[in-house]
C-alpha cells in the first residue's frame, strides 16, 4: 500500500521569513495530493491541493510543487505570520477509486513575531 | 452552511465497555471516511464509503472495530470491548467523491481508563 514519509515534524521560523515541508510517497499510482492545515482541536482542512499532471500550483502565500519522477511534493509558505502556526499534513491518495487519502505524520510550524 | 458533524465531542469509557461515535457528513457528500488519530502520529485511516458500493474496510486495526452507513449519510464506528492503545481523537470527513477534497469533522476524543 501507500506509504507518505513527511519533514521535518517540527520547524520554527520568524514571522516574514519562508518554510518549507517536504513529502514522498511510494505508491506511483497516487494522484491527488492535498494538504491539510490543523488547528488545536480542530479537524484538518484543505488548504491547496495538486494533481499528477500539474508540476506546480500557487495560491497567495502558499505553492505546492510535484516531481513524479521522484515521488516527492513540497508546501511553500512565504511572508510567513504568526497565524501560520499549526499542525500541517501531506497526504497522498491510494486505494483501487483513488480516493481513500493517506496522510504523512504531520509537522509543527510555530511562526514567532 | 453546515459542515462534517461528530458527536460526541469527547468520550470517556471504562476499558472493556462498547462504544459507539457518530458521523453527519455534509449533505450531498456520497463518500464518507474514518480515520484515527494518536498523539504525535499522522491521521491512520481505517474505512471508507462511496455511495452503495461495498466499504474498503482495509484500514481496520482489529475485528474489534466496526462502521455503517445508513441511507447513505450517518455513520456509526463501533468499537468493541475497548482497550487503552484505543484511546485518540477520531475523525470523520466527507467528500462529493473520487479525487474531490476530504472535509473533516472536528472528532471524537476518545479516552478509554
Amino acid at each position: 500500500g501507500e506509504n507518505v514519509e513527511q519533514h521535518p515534524s517540527t520547524l520554527s521560523v520568524q514571522e516574514g521569513d519562508s518554510a518549507v515541508i517536504k513529502c514522498t510517497y511510494s505508491d506511483s499510482a497516487s494522484n491527488y495530493f492535498p494538504w491539510y492545515k490543523q488547528e488545536l482541536g480542530k479537524g484538518p482542512q484543505l488548504i491547496i491541493d495538486i494533481r499528477s499532471n500539474v508540476g506546480e500550483k500557487k495560491d497567495q502565500r502558499i505553492a505546492v510543487t510535484l516531481n513524479k519522477t521522484a515521488k516527492h511534493f513540497s508546501l511553500h509558505i512565504t511572508e510567513t505570520q504568526p497565524e501560520d502556526s499549526a499542525v500541517y499534513f501531506c497526504a497522498a491518495s491510494w486505494g483501487q477509486a483513488g480516493t481513500a487519502l493517506i496522510f504523512g505524520k504531520g509537522t509543527t510550524l510555530s511562526v514567532s513575531s | 452552511g453546515a459542515g462534517v458533524s461528530q458527536s460526541p465531542s469527547n468520550k470517556v469509557t471504562e476499558k472493556g465497555k462498547d462504544v459507539e461515535l457518530r458521523c453527519d457528513p455534509i449533505s450531498g457528500h456520497t463518500a464518507l471516511y474514518w480515520y484515527r488519530q494518536s498523539l504525535g502520529q499522522g491521521l491512520e485511516f481505517l474505512i471508507y464509503f462511496q455511495g452503495n458500493s461495498a466499504p474498503d474496510k482495509s484500514g481496520l486495526p482489529s475485528d474489534r472495530f466496526s462502521a455503517e452507513r445508513t441511507g447513505g449519510s450517518v455513520s456509526t464506528l463501533t468499537i468493541q470491548r475497548t482497550q487503552q492503545e484505543d484511546s485518540a481523537v477520531y475523525l470523520c470527513a466527507s467528500s462529493l467523491g473520487e479525487g474531490r477534497p476530504l472535509h473533516f469533522g472536528n472528532g471524537t476524543r476518545l479516552t478509554v481508563t
